[in-house]
């Protein structure tokens, strides 16, 4: 198994550009998570699926998207980037929430 | 809304020392208690899971306990090593709103 895998492990855009960040798993989970972790401030969850087509925000949802149409992938999308947008990106996933959680090796992302 | 704390932020021990890291959470409603271990630059590893009707985990030599009546959870190191040097989190799910809150996180390093 390949685990969680993110790509890119590194980007840099330019304020107001679009991206997609990717998330993948092998292992059949239903519950995927994106996280940002920022100095100082932890890692805070920003969107959540408990299973394909269903997904909802977590504590800092704004100016990110993310769909779930296969059970595998859970991509986020940073729809006009910001400076504030700068940090690392995890993804985890787990057979339910209450689960060991399995995380990505993450994606450091620079908005300048 | 859940509340994590880990004291101290950071912890500096000789090898050999047996070690205890701390996490204190607002709500007793928590369904489980999750440690993970960070090394720089990479992703979370989780290390031991504790679900709300256990007191306790271990796996080698960690043990980590849960005290939902109090609000604490903590970590125990064993004859620490260099090799445990990294950052330990701890990270609370709320049982119904299917979203896990993390500490900041205890950076430990462990000298030879």
């Amino acid at each position: 198994n390949a685990g969680v895998t993110q790509t890119p492990k590194f980007q840099v855009l330019k304020t107001g550009q679009s991206m997609t960040l990717q998330c993948a798993q092998d292992m059949n989970h239903e519950y995927m998570s994106w996280y940002r972790q920022d100095p100082g401030m932890g890692l805070r969850l920003i969107h959540y699926s408990v299973g394909a087509g269903i997904t909802d925000q977590g504590e800092v949802p704004n100016g990110y998207n993310v769909s779930r149409s296969t059970t595998e992938d859970f991509p986020l999308r940073l729809l006009s980037a910001a400076p504030s947008q700068t940090s690392v990106y995890f993804c985890a996933s787990s057979y339910h929430p209450a689960d060991t959680q399995y995380f990505g090796p993450g994606t450091r992302l620079t908005v300048l | 809304k859940q509340e994590v704390t880990q004291i101290p932020a950071a912890l500096s021990v000789p090898e050999g020392e047996n070690l205890v890291l701390n996490c204190s959470f607002t709500d007793s409603a928590i369904y489980n208690l999750q440690w993970f271990r960070q090394d720089p630059g990479k992703g979370l590893t989780s290390l031991l899971l504790i679900q709300s009707s256990q007191r306790e985990q271990t796996s080698g030599r960690l043990n980590a306990s849960l005290d939902k009546s109090s609000g604490r959870s903590t970590l125990y190191i064993a004859a620490s090593q260099p090799g445990d040097s990294a950052t330990y989190l701890c990270a609370g799910e709320g049982g119904s709103n299917y979203k896990l809150t993390f500490g900041k996180g205890t950076l430990l390093t462990v000298n030879p």
